[in-house]
Order: C-alpha cells, then sequence, then structure tokens
C-alpha cells in the first residue's frame, strides 16, 4: 500500500507571492490533516478535512487555507508569504480522523521563503 | 503553549543500551501517542495508549502512562543505531479537535 505522499518535496518562493502545497493521503483513508514544524515553534496542527470538509481548524491567521478533494487529496494553500512561513509542511492521514487513531504523515514540503 | 514536553532533550547512548524518554502534559487528555521523526522525514507511528491503559509493548518498545502524574515514558530496549531520530510525544483531548499537540521532541543518537 503507498504511504502519503506529499508534492512538492522543496519550494523556494518571495514574500507576498502564494503557494499551493499536494498531499495524497493512503487509499481508503479518508482523513486528511497539516502541520506546520519549525525549529521555534515545533509541531503545530493547521486544519483537518474530512470527506471535503474543514472539521477542525488550528490557531492560523487566514493566510492558511486549504480544501479536500471527492478523492480525498488535499491541498493546502498560503497566501502573501511572509518569512516566518519558511517551515516543513507535513501532511497526515487516517481512515476516519475525529481522534483516537494512529496517523500516517507523509515526507513533508520544505518551504523556504526569501 | 504546547501541551506535551519530552525529556531529555537530547540523548546520546551505546547500541544495546535502553533508552528512556519522558512526556509531561497539562491538560486531561483522551489518548498520547509517540511518534519518531529521522532527519529530513515524516513521522512515523510507533505507539498510541489510551488514557484508561497503563502500559503498551510494540516490539522492543514500551509505553507507560500515569494520567495522575500526567505523564508518559517510551522505553526503547536493546538500541540499535537505526533509532537514531528523535522522538515525540502527542496528546490528544476534546476528541481531537485540537488535531495532536506535540512536544520538542527528544534527539536520540545511539552510538555504534
Amino acid at each position: 500500500k503507498a504511504g502519503v505522499t506529499q508534492t512538492p518535496r522543496y519550494l523556494i518562493k518571495t514574500r507576498g507571492q502564494q503557494v499551493t502545497l499536494s498531499c495524497s493521503p493512503i487509499s481508503g483513508h479518508r482523513s486528511v490533516s497539516w502541520y506546520q514544524q519549525t525549529p521555534g515553534q515545533g509541531l503545530q496542527f493547521l486544519f483537518e478535512y474530512f470527506s471535503e470538509t474543514q472539521r477542525n481548524k488550528g490557531n492560523f491567521p487566514g493566510r492558511f487555507s486549504g480544501r479536500q478533494f471527492s478523492n480525498s487529496r488535499s491541498e493546502m494553500n498560503v497566501s502573501t508569504l511572509e518569512l516566518g512561513d519558511s517551515a516543513l509542511y507535513l501532511c497526515a492521514s487516517s481512515l476516519l480522523g475525529g481522534g483516537g487513531q494512529p496517523q500516517h504523515f507523509g515526507d513533508g514540503t520544505r518551504l523556504s521563503i526569501l | 503553549s504546547q501541551q506535551g514536553e519530552e525529556d531529555p532533550q537530547a540523548l546520546s547512548i551505546q547500541e544495546g543500551e535502553n533508552a528512556t524518554m519522558n512526556c509531561s502534559y497539562k491538560t486531561s487528555i483522551n489518548n498520547l501517542q509517540w511518534y519518531r521523526q529521522n532527519s529530513g522525514r515524516g513521522l512515523v507511528h510507533l505507539i498510541l495508549i489510551r488514557s484508561n491503559e497503563r502500559e503498551k509493548h510494540s516490539g522492543r518498545l514500551r509505553v507507560t502512562l500515569d494520567t495522575s502524574k500526567k505523564s508518559s515514558s517510551l522505553l526503547i530496549t536493546a538500541s540499535r543505531a537505526a533509532d537514531t531520530a528523535s522522538y515525540f510525544c502527542a496528546t490528544e483531548f476534546r476528541g481531537g479537535a485540537d488535531g495532536l499537540t506535540f512536544g520538542k521532541g527528544t534527539h536520540l543518537i545511539i552510538q555504534p
């Protein structure tokens, strides 16, 4: 069974631009969550999608948004990029989400803002 | 602030020795999970322990949970060079409404 796939692996952008990251969950998994990992703040929850609906959201500004498609694939968008958005963005999938289940992570997209 | 805090921040031991990492958290939880992250890679799930469980085993891994002390420990027995990685505890409460809340991790180095 293929794991969680994130594309691209690396991305370089400049301040003010926007970016879209993609995540393909494990086949059959319906829940997709996104996390941001930085040296200073560690791992922080962004949001969770289930059946094309955002079910939970972390404490991030509205510049961070996402969506989920009918095949459970998910995209995350960050607009008006800031230097502080430089991070490793991780996507995780689980069968049903909603807590109490192991999360399966992809290898992430490393975003660098110049 | 983060829910879980691992201790120690870094640990270096010889291959074959046991490694113990601790995690403390602040509020009541539904469950606690441990993950491993190799440099530049994603997180790998190790063990999930529910709030009504006290101990779980998986291969060379043993996790304990003490809800009265709001703490958990991860024991890796007979360590191997391949165990070199960062280890994170992650707590979940409110039915996962806030996702997983991670600590800053313990960086484990196994010396050959």
